[in-house]
This record gives C-alpha cells, sequence and structure tokens, in this order.
C-alpha cells in the first residue's frame, strides 16, 4: 500500500509555545489530506481537510485559528498548533487519499504532543 | 442514531480461534469500506478494503459488504496474539472524501 510519513512522532513543547507537525505522501501525490485527533481509548476525530492550493476547511468547533493548516505541496501539509496549552495534549494522525477513482485512504504513524 | 456503530468490546479469545468483527450503518450513500487495525500509539494500518457489497480475502482475513442490510464484518481465521490490536471500520460515499469511523473494537488473543 502508499506509504505516509508524519514528523516528529512525538513532541513536547511548552504552554504557549507553537508546534509543526508534518505529513507527507511519500509514493503518491495528495490534493487533499485530512488531520484527525485521537484522545485515549477513543476513536479518530476529524479536524480538518487540507486542500492544496486553497484554504483548509475546518470541522464545527476546531479553532482555524489555533490549528493552523497548510497544504505546500501535493506531497506535504502541516499543522501548526498554535500557543498550545495542555488541554491540546493529543495524538494527533493524517491520511491521504489515494487519489483517483480509489477509495483507499492512508495513514501516517501519528505524532504525540505532549504540552507541559 | 450515530451514522456508523461498532461494538467497542472488548473481545478475548483464544489462539486460533476465528474472530468476527461487525459494523452497522445508516447512510446507504456509502459505497467504500475499509477496516484498519490500530497499535497502541501507532497510526491506523489499512487491512481490507471494499467498493461497494461483496466478499474480498487476503490471507486470514476476510472482509464482507452487505448494502442492502448495511452491515460490513470482517473474519479473523486462526488468530494470532499479534493480532491484539483494535480494529476500526470506515466508509465514505465517495472517494477521496473524509472517512466516518466506528468506534472501534478492542481484540485481545490470548496464547
Amino acid at each position: 500500500g502508499a506509504v505516509v510519513s508524519q514528523h516528529p512522532s512525538w513532541v513536547i513543547c511548552k504552554s504557549g509555545t507553537s508546534v509543526k507537525i508534518e505529513c507527507r505522501s511519500l509514493d503518491f501525490q495528495a490534493t487533499t489530506m485530512f488531520w484527525y485527533r485521537q484522545f485515549p481509548k477513543q476513536s479518530l476525530m476529524l479536524m480538518a481537510t487540507s486542500n492544496e492550493g486553497s484554504k483548509a476547511t475546518y470541522e464545527q468547533g476546531v479553532e482555524k485559528d489555533k490549528f493552523l493548516i497548510n497544504h505546500a505541496s501535493l506531497t506535504l501539509s502541516t499543522l501548526t498548533v498554535t500557543s498550545a496549552h495542555p488541554e491540546d495534549s493529543s495524538f494527533y494522525i493524517c491520511s491521504a487519499p489515494q487519489g483517483g477513482t480509489s477509495g483507499e485512504q492512508y495513514f501516517g504513524p501519528g505524532t504525540r504532543l505532549t504540552v507541559t | 442514531q450515530k451514522e456508523v456503530e461498532q461494538d467497542p468490546g472488548p473481545l478475548s479469545v483464544p489462539e486460533g480461534a476465528i474472530v468476527s468483527l461487525n459494523c452497522t450503518y445508516s447512510n446507504s450513500a456509502f459505497q467504500y469500506f475499509m477496516w484498519y487495525r490500530q497499535y497502541s500509539r501507532k497510526g491506523p494500518e489499512l487491512l481490507m478494503y471494499t467498493y461497494s457489497s461483496g466478499n474480498k480475502e487476503d490471507g486470514r482475513f476476510t472482509a464482507q459488504v452487505d448494502k442492502s442490510s448495511k452491515y460490513i464484518s470482517l473474519f479473523i481465521r486462526d488468530s494470532q496474539p499479534s493480532d491484539s490490536a483494535t480494529y476500526l471500520c470506515a466508509m465514505s460515499g465517495q472517494a477521496g472524501t473524509a472517512l466516518i469511523f466506528g468506534k472501534g473494537t478492542t481484540l485481545s488473543v490470548s496464547s
């Protein structure tokens, strides 16, 4: 299957600082990528859709000024958590559809964010 | 009623057992169906992908989709301790759109 990478895999930051998470599709191009958040023992919660060449669309309740998304190229989307607070500590995962008529989507390995 | 219902378990079976995991859904527009396996603190790994109705087999795994009943299943034969993980069903109505997930079923296979 297709490969999606994320960097970093784990980050610890202090309250009030910003953190950038990268999501890359390694062997295919993705005009769309999705960002999810997952709390322990819960399912994935869609945060936003990242669109190459246009603004991201955010799910209801997700602060777009806090979670900045930039789809810089056909293989890279970034999520920046601005002015992070302890309640932003979570597991952030991106996914990318394979494209064309295939419904397959591939997920990155996830980034664990801990805000102290 | 949630769009996708999945029994969270936990489900515990002995090694070698046949495991059956299921999801029901309410949106008849769904036509892309996936099963993911997720280990603790890892991203979901795509196990099985099915378009529309039918069966698909890959090694020890079989996915079934019954659109008339809005019901999908994943069968694991000869289960192994390494199969212990959370299994998530996911689906969408159009290719390339965001997936709708079930809550996930936690499976434990004991040796």
